[in-house]
């Protein structure tokens, strides 16, 4: 089964400044349509996960521009370029290229120093 | 509006069987799997299975096989989770979701407790 690895699992965030999340899977996301289908989801405190960003990059309708994801084959990062009050949450990576389950990653705790 | 509305609460003794609902509204139900996910307190998303409610054909994570019972109802847009044998490590809560837009279900809180 695919592993999903994420870093840090916690990060301390200033108000206004940036934050980096990383993301490796135990093996290559690529699916063989092409498509490489890694998301991003965030999970504030008493909420349901939401989807900010899918197949690597592309954010979903209503999520703001700051945040970004990037990466290719195993190694994939979501950053925030500017970390604002609403963002603090666990931040999870998941994969759906290998069938026939969705694999997340352990979460990565943001808050606010 | 397209959502993914879930039932309420449940609390069942060790041994039980609960089953929770997820009805669908704002597109086409058959179009999309529907995915479970559990969510045990204080801890991350473990994916339990899916069904795809156009023939009802499904997928079960190797952990919940043997116990966990996913289906679609075509005529209400409606799909269910059945999880028998419950022990209090099933006391969580459980999210239905989908690919499209990314859209989850409020979740389901299940307490399992004697």
């Amino acid at each position: 089964d695919v592993v999903m690895t994420q870093s840090p699992l916690s990060l301390p965030v200033t108000l206004g400044q940036p934050a980096s999340i990383s993301c490796r899977s135990s093996q290559s996301l690529v699916y063989s349509d092409g498509n490489t289908y890694l998301n991003w989801f965030q999970q504030r405190p008493g909420q349901s996960p939401r989807r900010l960003i899918y197949k690597v990059s592309n954010r979903d309708s209503g999520v703001p521009d700051r945040f970004s994801g990037s990466g290719s084959g195993t190694d994939f990062t979501l950053k925030i370029s500017r970390v604002e009050a609403e963002d603090v949450g666990v931040y999870y990576c998941m994969q759906g290229t290998h069938w026939p389950l969705w694999t997340f990653g352990q979460g990565t705790k943001v808050e606010i120093k | 509006e397209v959502q993914l509305v879930q039932s309420g609460a449940e609390v069942k003794k060790p041994g039980a069987t609960v089953k929770i609902s997820c009805k669908v509204s704002g597109y086409t139900f058959t179009d999309y799997y529907m995915h479970w996910v559990q969510q045990a307190p204080g801890k991350g998303l473990e994916w339990m299975g899916l069904v795809d409610p156009e023939d009802g054909e499904t997928i079960y994570a190797e952990k919940f096989q043997g116990r966990v019972t996913i289906t679609a109802d075509t005529s209400t847009d409606t799909a269910y989770m059945e999880l028998s044998s419950l022990r209090s490590e099933d006391t969580a809560v459980y999210y239905c979701a989908t690919d499209h837009l990314g859209l989850w279900g409020r979740g389901t809180l299940v307490t399992v407790s004697s």
